[in-house]
């Protein structure tokens, strides 16, 4: 089946120490998001790629980098976690339609932080 | 201010006893307006898209509405299957979606 699959499901790192999510995709759609979801709280969009246009939104911090080397991959780079970086981080893609992109997304992986 | 506002947080509701969810949006130019269902511990899972107002769409207990200014999910006797956060979210020009913050539902058998 066509999917979106995200590695880890869980990672644990401590404070200070880089973590990187993948996120890989067989579904060949061109556009590639990151969100981070906190518990309760709206998904809040990272980044997203159209190909390899990358678009950084204003108030994501620049701990949070993304490479996405391919069509298939994407991937999140926290470089300096903080216990405020704890979250879901799930990864869509979508295609890009004259009309509006209907994200798929991954099970996520879940961050937490010691 | 945020763009896109759902009510209530949390909502109760007995097995059969039909309810409404709301969102409220701000944004300018709409290409698209979402409903997805997210369950605890995994991704969003897509239900519904609207392009303008006064369209709807229905699947199984649910049906989706838009007007100008906000959208409703309804859901007609629901089953405590039906449990869940319902997140609203729209695409304005480009393709950037944002979300609301969702409404969880229960739904007590």
């Amino acid at each position: 089946d066509a999917m979106v699959i995200q590695n880890p499901r869980y990672q644990v790192t401590q404070f200070g120490k880089p973590v990187t999510l993948s996120c890989s995709q067989t579904l060949n759609h061109n556009v590639m998001y990151w969100y981070q979801q906190k518990s309760s709280q709206a998904p809040k969009l990272l980044f997203h790629y159209y190909d390899k246009d990358f678009n950084n939104e204003a108030d994501t911090p620049d701990n949070f980098q993304s490479r996405r080397p391919n069509t298939s991959f994407c991937f999140l780079d926290i470089r300096s976690p903080g216990l405020g970086d704890a979250a879901m981080y799930l990864c869509a893609t979508s295609a890009r339609y004259s009309g509006a992109n209907v994200l798929t997304f991954g099970a996520g992986s879940r961050l937490t932080v010691l | 201010e945020d763009q896109v506002t759902q009510s209530p947080e949390a909502l109760r509701l007995q097995e059969g006893e039909s309810s409404s969810l709301n969102c409220s949006y701000t944004v300018s130019g709409l290409r698209g307006l979402f409903w997805y269902r997210q369950d605890p511990g995994k991704g969003p899972e897509f239900l519904f898209t609207l392009y303008s107002a006064g369209e709807e769409k229905e699947k199984e207990r649910l049906k989706a509405t838009l007007t100008k200014k906000e959208s409703f999910l309804h859901i007609t006797a629901p089953k405590p299957e039906d449990s869940a956060t319902y997140l609203c979210a729209v695409q304005e020009r480009d393709d950037k979606i944002i979300f609301g913050k969702g409404t969880r539902l229960h739904i007590l058998p």
